[in-house]
């Protein structure tokens, strides 16, 4: 059974950047890894999403390492408002099936 | 503007009651989905639909059902509510069929059932 894990919480200051890895052991070569965000009271949104090496946008990067067992998502210099739950996505394409991670709660402090 | 909506934000019912969440997505989009979201658990998929009266279990469909009878909605349906259906429960929708499309998410039903 396919299985996504990332840590419980994590926590942070103001400026700094946060790191997320996401394990995903039986990851396919045509498999992508989502990242979603949910604040509180909100459904999750997305915020990235990649399949190898290393993606990056306006709001995250995504590394994802050769093996692509894991991958981290990072968040450059986070301010109070990125402290929210994020969620790891991997989509199987082998069994089409869906498998969030449980969460890493990030707190920002200022 | 993109929009995923759910007939509930909050939702108190008895054991034993049957229960109807609603969810309606304006982007025409094929598939929709049916979370419950649990602390330390995540996001657990129920049901998802890849189109019209179209249907496929998820991971957790014990004792529940789903409908969709037309593409912009998708019913979850709670036959005989019991407590530990006490959770939130997220919608979501999704253009095509490719797994790694974006899926975009309602602002969730809390149901409480005592």
């Amino acid at each position: 059974l396919a299985k996504t894990t990332q840590p419980i919480s994590m926590d942070s200051y103001e400026g700094q950047e946060v790191n997320i890895t996401c394990s995903h052991n039986n990851i396919a070569t045509n498999d992508y890894i989502t990242w979603y965000q949910q604040f509180p009271s909100q459904g999750p949104r997305f915020i990235i999403q990649g399949y190898k090496t290393k993606v990056t946008n306006e709001v995250a990067s995504l590394f994802i390492p050769a093996d692509r067992k894991s991958s981290t998502l990072s968040l450059p210099r986070v301010s109070l408002s990125d402290t929210a739950v994020y969620y790891c996505l991997v989509a199987y394409t082998s069994d089409y099936k869906l498998s969030f991670g449980a969460g890493t709660t990030v707190t920002v402090r200022a | 503007d993109v929009k995923v909506t759910q007939s509930s934000r909050y939702l108190v019912k008895r054991t034993g009651e049957k229960v109807f969440l609603e969810c309606v997505q304006d982007m025409d989009h094929e598939n929709m989905f049916w979370y419950r979201q649990d602390p330390g658990l995540g996001l657990r998929l129920i049901y998802f639909s890849y189109d019209v009266k179209m249907k496929e279990k998820g991971d957790i469909p014990e004792g529940y059902s789903v409908s969709r009878e037309k593409k912009e909605r998708f019913s979850l349906i709670l036959e005989s509510a019991s407590t530990n259906q006490t959770s939130m429960y997220l919608c979501a929708s999704r253009r095509g069929t490719s797994s790694y499309n974006e899926q975009f998410f309602g602002p969730g039903t809390r149901l409480t059932v005592l």
